[in-house]
């Protein structure tokens, strides 16, 4: 079956400072991951997706196959980055399976 | 380019009544979502459309029913609201599962 799990439901980190959210995902096929950010009051927004191995706002994520995990990553964070972070796991029928989501807080 | 809209964007409903939300899209996008997003338990599916005249149940489905009559509008019914039906629920639509998803700002719905 398949399952994302965010293990962090918060994460507080310092402006400045690394921030590393974290995915596991389970899935018996090849799995397409995503990262979604949700800021205050507003929609889901796709922040990138391993396929495309892009950098968006300074975050990247790797797909480690072998620990099947998609962990999101930016070597210096800042306040805006607060948010709430959403990793998913597109299945059959592109239906995208979600995880708990990680409310992340830049401390100033 | 408006995306995915969805109406309305708030709700209060007395535990009986009935209601429906309305997801539209303007990209021509096969694909159609309906997720409710709780505190602590991220967004679950509650039902889906692949395509115009197709639906599908998702994870937590009872209490509600969907309708895909043309390919840009996915309905979502509650036709008898239960408290445990107050969420908020977000509408995405996709073209392929390699795109991502496209969401609606979402319906805060309050049942009382």
């Amino acid at each position: 079956a398949q399952r994302v799990t965010q293990p962090e439901k918060l994460l507080s980190v310092f402006k400045g400072a690394p921030v590393e959210l974290k995915c596991n995902y389970s899935y018996s096929g090849s799995p397409e991951l995503f990262w979604y950010v949700q800021y205050s009051r507003q929609r889901l927004q796709l922040l990138l997706r391993h396929i495309s191995r892009e950098s968006i706002k300074g975050f990247t994520a790797d797909l480690n196959k072998g620990e099947t995990s998609f962990h999101l990553k930016k070597p210096f964070a800042q306040e805006e980055d607060s948010a709430m972070y959403y990793c998913a796991l597109s299945g059959p029928g592109n239906q995208f399976y979600f995880g708990t989501g990680t409310s992340l807080t830049v401390i100033p | 380019n408006a995306g995915v809209t969805q109406t309305p964007k708030f709700r209060v409903l007395k535990t009986g009544q009935s209601m429906t939300l309305l997801c539209a899209q303007d990209m021509n996008h096969e694909y159609m979502y309906w997720y409710r997003q709780d505190p602590g338990m991220g967004l679950r599916l509650i039902h889906y459309s692949v395509g115009e005249g197709t639906t599908a149940k998702g994870e937590v489905p009872d209490g509600y029913n969907v309708s895909r009559l043309k390919k840009q509008n996915f309905l979502l019914g509650l036709e008898s609201a239960a408290p445990s039906q107050t969420s908020v629920y977000f509408c995405a639509s996709s073209t392929t599962g390699l795109d991502g998803y496209t969401f609606g700002s979402g319906t805060r719905l309050t049942v009382v």
